[in-house]
């Protein structure tokens, strides 16, 4: 299967700070990435759509201002928390499909995750 | 309305054995596609197995398979032979047709398996 990574694998900051996760594509075109936050214990919660070239679409309920999307390039897309607080503690994972098909069988293939701890 | 249901919240096999793993999907739309990830505590999601929503016989890969009844709506995942590395969480997801455009992924809130020796 294909290869998504992310980086950090893990991160602590103090309140107020901005954290920045970086999730690439190893070996392939990413023209659309996804960006997951998940509780312990709970299921992925889809936060937005990143798109290479264009603005990210974040789902209700997202902050688009706390939670900056930047797809540069085909194979990297970023996630940038800004002013974390302890509330944005999280599991944070991305994902790829490659090449999007556009078709209900696109499979993500997702990174390792991140976890964030906010102090 | 919830989309996806895993009404296991929690299984147990012994090692060798199969088990399945049940999940149940709402749709209207003729088009979809099913997806079984596996989640060990590393974190990392792990794609193991799709089913499309036309395709005529059940999913299989390795000692994975997909016990596809599309009139009930289920898509159960059964692991034959179970490992002790199969101890994880398991999360059923769907994606409906693009007719109008990308879908997301819908997860369900996930089983988690312990398999023991």
């Amino acid at each position: 299967g294909a290869v998504v990574s992310q980086h950090p694998s893990w991160v602590i900051c103090k309140s107020g700070t901005s954290v920045k996760i970086e999730c690439r594509s190893l070996d392939f075109q990413a023209t659309t990435m996804f960006w997951y936050r998940q509780f312990p214990k709970k299921s992925l919660m889809l936060m937005a759509t990143s798109n290479e070239g264009s603005k990210a679409t974040y789902e209700q309920g997202v902050e688009k201002d706390k939670f900056l999307i930047n797809h540069a390039s085909l194979t990297l897309s970023t996630l940038t928390v800004t002013s974390a607080h302890p509330e944005d503690s999280s599991f944070y994972i991305c994902s790829a499909i490659p090449p999007p098909k556009g078709l209900a069988g696109d499979t993500e293939f997702f990174g390792p995750g991140t976890r964030l701890t906010v102090l | 309305a919830q989309k996806i249901t895993q009404t296991q919240p929690g299984m147990f096999v012994q090692e060798k054995e199969a088990v399945t793993l049940d999940c149940t999907y709402d749709t209207s739309d003729p088009s979809y596609g099913l997806f079984w990830y596996k989640q060990p505590s590393s974190g990392e999601m792990i794609f193991l197995i799709y089913q499309g929503s036309y395709d005529q016989q059940n999913a299989t890969e390795g000692r994975y398979s997909l016990n596809f009844q599309k009139a009930r709506k289920s898509a159960n995942l059964v692991i034959s032979a179970s490992q002790l590395g199969d101890s994880a969480m398991y999360f059923c997801a769907m994606r409906e047709g693009m007719n109008t455009g990308f879908q997301k992924l819908v997860f369900g809130t996930g089983t988690r398996l312990l398999v023991s020796p």
